[in-house]
């Protein structure tokens, strides 16, 4: 049973354009996700990360909107750029004293330039 | 965030031979995590490693197959067991900070390898 399903799975962009990565997770009890970005050959990195208490997280250029009833949550990256072209994982955790992550299939991201 | 390093970076070994794979940090850790990113695939946990107690593993992965060490707070060992094609993957540490927000978690650059 996957818990967190994202979509899409590949994704093209023409450079300033948006680009939208949608996840839905099942398990109630997560309660914080984050975005983890994967360059070629490198290991993923924290992109931006939210909390079930606010329903929008802004870091420059990247927006995490969060639905708590709908059970979705989603990345943003406006104005997007071809040094965003990555592979994007969206992940949910439990606050349960250690921080088990679990993964999203991934986004790969292509912007074209 | 931490400052992660992984040996070796790539790797290509035989079929039935074992791997051991170092994971460094550059600041004290309690928790440190080893995943397993099959080829274009997600990230898969294989289990979670604490200073002073044994690996807990998930689902799926065996302390035979994948053994653990974990002798300080800086530093960590996988070992990829009686190698098969089928263990040809991208391994990665992670870890979580100390203080702060303890449920993030900062990976490293990941181990590449492939069995023959």
């Amino acid at each position: 049973q996957q818990q967190v399903k994202q979509s899409p799975q590949s994704l093209i962009v023409q450079k300033g354009g948006i680009s939208i990565i949608n996840c839905a997770y099942e398990n109630t009890a997560f309660d914080y996700f984050p975005w983890y970005q994967q360059f070629p050959g490198k290991g993923p990195a924290l992109l931006i990360a939210i909390r079930p208490d606010v329903s929008e997280k802004k870091e420059g250029r990247f927006t995490i909107s969060f639905n708590k009833s709908a059970k979705q949550f989603s990345l943003h990256i406006m104005d997007s750029q071809p040094g965003d072209s990555a592979t994007y994982f969206c992940a949910a955790s439990i606050h349960s004293g250690y921080s088990t992550l679990t993964f999203g299939k991934g986004t790969m991201l292509l912007v074209s330039p | 965030s931490a400052v992660i390093s992984q040996k070796p970076s790539r790797d290509i070994c035989q079929r039935g031979t074992s791997l051991t794979i170092q994971c460094q940090v550059d600041s004290q850790v309690t928790m440190m995590f080893w995943y397993r990113q099959q080829p274009g695939q997600s990230l898969t946990l294989i289990a979670t490693a604490n200073q002073g107690s044994e690996a807990t593993y998930e689902s799926g992965f065996v302390i035979d197959k994948f053994p653990i060490s974990r002798p300080n707070l800086t530093f960590s060992t996988l070992t990829v067991s009686n190698m098969s094609p089928e263990d040809s993957s991208i391994y990665l540490c992670s870890v979580a900070p100390p203080t702060g927000d303890w449920e993030t978690q900062y990976f490293g650059p990941g181990t590449r390898l492939l069995v023959l």
